[in-house]
C-alpha cells in the first residue's frame, strides 16, 4: 500500500527555522515526483514545488522560490520542506503529494498534512 | 486570486445532480488536462478525476468530468450527504511551468 506519512504539527516563533518531512512507503520512492502543497487557513491549495528523489531534481513555483527549500534523502525515502526564517504568514497546513507524471497536476497519493503555526 | 476560476459555493438536495465549473486560459486548461480533487472537512485532498474525465479506482461513477476549450466541469449525480466537501480543479500551466489550482467550491447538501 502506497503511503506518505508526514511529521507532526509544529509551533514556532517568527524568525525560527523549521524542516518538516514526508516519508514514502509501499513503492519505489526514487521513481516518482513528490510535491509540496500549501493550504492557508480557510483558503485553497497552492503548489510550492516538487522534487524527484531519484536524482534530487527540484523545481519551485515562482511564488515560493527563495522562500523555502525542498530536499530529499532517498536512503530513508523521505522528502523535506524547510524554512530558514519563518514568518507569521507561513502559518498553514502543508501537504506532500505524489504524482505519476511531472507535467500533469494529478496527485494520486497525499500525506495527512503537517500543520505549521508561527506565532510570537 | 487563483489562476483557475471556480464558483465559491454550490448546493443541492439529496439525489440531485450538481455541476461545478472551472475556467482557465490557453496556457493551462486550453492545452493541458484537468484534474479534480475532493477535500472532506479536516482531511487531505483526494484525487477524484484525472485527465479530464478518468476516475481513479474506488471513485463512484456518480462523479464525472468534462472539458471544452478553456473550461472544465465536474458533475455529481445522485447527490449524497457524504459528498459535502470542498472541490478543487487543477491543471498544468505551461507559462508557470507548474500546476495551478482553482480557488475551490464548497458543496453543501441541503
Amino acid at each position: 500500500e502506497v503511503q506518505l506519512v508526514q511529521s507532526g504539527a509544529e509551533v514556532k516563533k517568527p524568525g525560527e527555522s523549521l524542516k518538516i518531512s514526508c516519508k514514502g512507503s509501499g513503492y519505489s520512492f526514487t521513481s516518482y515526483w513528490i510535491a509540496w502543497v500549501r493550504q492557508m487557513p480557510g483558503k485553497g491549495l497552492e503548489w510550492m514545488g516538487i522534487i524527484f528523489p531519484g536524482d534530487s531534481d527540484t523545481r519551485y513555483s515562482p511564488s515560493f522560490q527563495g522562500q523555502v527549500t525542498i530536499s530529499g534523502d532517498k536512503s530513508i525515502s523521505t522528502a523535506y520542506l524547510q524554512w530558514s526564517s519563518l514568518k507569521a504568514s507561513d502559518t498553514a497546513m502543508y501537504y506532500c503529494a505524489r504524482t505519476d507524471y511531472f507535467g500533469s497536476g494529478s496527485y494520486n497519493y497525499w500525506g495527512q498534512g503537517t500543520l505549521v503555526t508561527v506565532s510570537s | 486570486q487563483s489562476v483557475l476560476t471556480q464558483p465559491p459555493s454550490a448546493s443541492g438536495t439529496p439525489g440531485q445532480r450538481v455541476t461545478i465549473s472551472c475556467s482557465g486560459s490557453s496556457s493551462n486548461i486550453g492545452i493541458n488536462t484537468v484534474n479534480w480533487y475532493q477535500q472532506l472537512p479536516g482531511t487531505a485532498p483526494k484525487l477524484l478525476i484525472y485527465i479530464n474525465d478518468q476516475r481513479p479506482s474506488g471513485v463512484p461513477d456518480r462523479f464525472s468530468g468534462s472539458k471544452s476549450g478553456t473550461s472544465a466541469s465536474l458533475a455529481i449525480s445522485g447527490l449524497q450527504s457524504e459528498d459535502e466537501a470542498d472541490y478543487y480543479c487543477a491543471a498544468w500551466d505551461d507559462s508557470l511551468n507548474g500546476p495551478v489550482f482553482g480557488g475551490g467550491t464548497k458543496l453543501t447538501v441541503l
